[in-house]
């Protein structure tokens, strides 16, 4: 079945400690997303990617950072500079015009 | 002013009624529109998409207002099942993508 993929679907950081949220899709699509959800809230833009090895940073990057190795994969890392890492992650792609379609998302927890 | 604005909700209907959502946004030259619908703790899901000539899915209809930079859903019949967020969205410059807020829906027997 074509559709994107993240894992793990909980994660708990420790303080000082980097992890990193995984992204697939197989829906060839050119555009990958990273959005940040807190509770009670919209979907901020965390980066984006249009094209392999291109990535943009959207309106909350710091103490984020991302790569995009291959059209399929955009893994997302949370660094210790990220203060306030508790949040519902989710990954989304897109072709063209068409729609977005998300994954089922990475609830990040801090100990 | 925030780039794309919703309804603050929540909204408490009972079953069987009629209910519209509004969103406005803020750029002109937004070129596509989308209703999602995000149920409690899961990622959203598209709902449907927004033409400039108004669009039918069963009990669902949107229509967006180019002039006046604001589309609508309305919801008719409402069920139980209907009750989740609804995200407004909105894309311009090819990958820009903004997401309202989101408006809740609570559908009650």
């Amino acid at each position: 079945d074509g559709g994107i993929t993240q894992s793990p679907k909980y994660l708990f950081r420790k303080e000082g400690q980097n992890v990193t949220l995984s992204c697939e899709q197989n829906l060839n699509h050119d555009a990958m997303y990273w959005y940040r959800q807190d509770p009670g809230q919209g979907l901020r833009l965390i980066y984006y990617s249009q094209i392999v090895n291109d990535f943009q940073k959207g309106d909350i990057a710091e103490g984020y950072s991302v790569s995009r190795e291959k059209k399929e994969s955009f893994p997302l890392t949370v660094t210790s500079a990220q203060k306030n890492p508790t949040a519902f992650y989710l990954c989304a792609s897109r072709q063209n015009q068409e729609t977005q379609y998300f994954g089922p998302g990475t609830r990040l927890l801090v100990l | 002013r925030k780039e794309v604005e919703q309804d603050p909700g929540p909204f408490n209907v009972p079953e069987g009624a009629t209910v519209a959502f509004n969103c406005t946004y803020s750029n002109s030259a937004s070129q596509s529109f989308f209703w999602y619908r995000q149920d409690c703790r899961k990622e959203p899901k598209l709902l449907m998409s927004v033409y400039s000539s108004g669009n039918e899915d069963g009990r669902f209809t949107a229509q967006l207002n180019r002039a006046s930079q604001y589309i609508s859903l309305l919801i008719r019949d409402s069920k139980l099942s209907d009750s989740a967020t609804y995200l407004c969205v909105v894309v311009w410059g090819g990958f820009k993508t903004i997401f309202g807020a989101g408006t809740r829906l609570f559908v009650k027997a």
